[in-house]
């Protein structure tokens, strides 16, 4: 089956400072990639949808100079968050979309990264 | 914009049946389900696309009833493995999910 990683699994960093956090999709072409953000107890919420060669699509209410999301190849997606802040602190999850899969609309979810800001 | 998940949460015996319903003001391409441990990431159970459709995991299954914008989960015989939070997530035909608030399964020995 398709397989996501993403890298770090867990993060703590300073107030202030930025963090990077890729997600990978490992044995198939990714030309669509989502990033989810789930507080505790909480739902996964949709943060933007990143496409390879081209800007993110951002939800509303996410700040996109704050969450910077690049697709630079069909296999990796980042996500940077800039100038990080306590209540950043957060479950970022990424998803990936294998368009030349038998069920194109099934998303495949990686492992996701504990951020947690200090 | 968010599905609305029933029940909240649900605590069962070993061997007890669940439903669990997802219901959408919108119109529905696909509805997917999954169920997330704590500190963990959603594991995928499965999709439904439009076209009412009834899917299996094990002895877990779900329908979708486009009609009505609904899909259920149905959880039989559950085994303790089967304990976790549920999420439905709704695609309206742009491959974006919107996920419902989830379900909290407990099931006891």
């Amino acid at each position: 089956g398709a397989v996501v990683s993403q890298h770090p699994s867990r993060v703590i960093c300073k107030s202030g400072t930025s963090v990077k956090i890729e997600c990978r999709s490992l044995d198939f072409q990714a030309t669509t990639m989502f990033w989810y953000r789930q507080f505790p107890k909480q739902s996964l919420m949709l943060m933007a949808t990143s496409n390879e060669g081209s800007k993110a699509t951002y939800e509303q209410g996410v700040e996109k100079d704050k969450f910077l999301i690049n697709h630079a190849s069909l296999t990796l997606s980042t996500l940077t968050v800039t100038s990080a802040h306590p209540e950043d602190s957060s479950f970022y999850i990424c998803s990936a979309r294998d368009q030349l899969a038998g069920n194109p609309y099934e998303q495949y979810f990686g492992p996701g990264t504990r951020l947690t800001v200090t | 914009q968010q599905p609305v998940q029933s029940p909240q949460a649900v605590i069962l015996r070993e061997g007890e049946d669940a439903v669990i319903n997802c219901s959408s003001s919108k119109a529905l391409y696909s509805v997917h389900w999954y169920r997330q441990k704590h500190g963990e990431a959603p594991v995928f159970l499965m999709i439904l696309l439009k076209g009412g459709e009834q899917k299996g995991h094990e002895k877990i299954s779900a329908s979708f009833n486009e009609k009505k914008q609904q899909s259920s989960l149905y959880l039989t015989a559950s085994q303790l493995s089967y304990s976790g939070t549920y999420f439905c997530g709704t695609d309206l035909n742009d491959y974006k999910l919107s996920f419902g608030a989830g379900t909290t399964v407990t099931v006891r020995a």
